[in-house]
């Protein structure tokens, strides 16, 4: 079955504690992306990812790293979290070129206290 | 920078009413609009894709159409049930200018469907 696979689901952990939301796709495919979701602004980019080794920011990278060794795996690596990086995160991914649809994950829902 | 907004924000219907979402958007260079559902707490579900050379997609009681030149989509749903309660998200991805084919969410239409 095709599909975006993230983990954890859910975590709880303190500030300060470095910690990696893992995701993986068996589509094959090129792009892959990270977004965050708040209430009241709704879901924005953090980092995307054009193929392996070749990432970006997006609009709201500050806090977050990502990596891209291999084509199916593509984690969001919170060095220092803090609380204000408390939100649910998606991975994303999709084939090439841009007309293609994105396929989401479940989502992982981080609480930093 | 393009900005995607939804209207209304909330929306209740009575079981088996025929309704109508909005979603807009203010620049026309996308390669496509997507349409997804989202349950409390839950990952996004795809409901239909228009690429920017289309008019509509259908899929069941479902039927979005876009606009491209007014910046405009629409998401029919046909006979509403209280399983159609979620939130709606409009989602555009850009076209052109740089290698980001990020897609642009709206915040959301929450749709509940009353038995």
């Amino acid at each position: 079955e095709a599909q975006v696979t993230q983990n954890p689901r859910y975590l709880i952990t303190v500030t300060g504690k470095k910690l990696t939301v893992t995701c993986s796709q068996n589509m094959n495919h090129e792009y892959m992306s990270w977004y965050r979701q708040d209430p009241g602004l709704g879901l924005r980019q953090i980092y995307y990812s054009m193929n392996v080794e070749v990432t970006d920011k997006g609009d709201v990278p500050e806090g977050y790293k990502v990596s891209r060794k291999e084509k199916r795996n593509f984690p969001l690596i919170l060095e220092s979290p803090s609380p204000n990086q408390t939100s649910l995160y998606f991975c994303a991914s999709s084939l090439f070129p841009g007309n293609q649809p994105q396929h989401f994950g479940d989502g992982t829902r981080l609480s930093i206290l | 920078k393009q900005e995607v907004t939804q209207i209304p924000a909330a929306l209740s219907v009575p079981e088996g009413e025929n309704l109508v979402l909005n979603c807009s958007f203010t620049d026309s260079a996308i390669y496509n609009l997507q349409w997804f559902r989202q349950d409390p707490g839950k990952g996004l579900t795809s409901l239909l894709l228009i690429q920017s050379s289309q008019r509509e997609q259908t899929s069941g009681r479902l039927n979005a159409s876009l606009d491209k030149s007014s910046g405009r989509s629409t998401l029919y749903i046909a006979a509403s049930q209280p399983g159609d309660s979620a939130t709606y998200l409009c989602a555009v991805r850009r076209r052109g200018g740089g290698s980001n084919y990020k897609l642009t969410f709206g915040k959301g239409t929450l749709l509940t469907v009353n038995p």
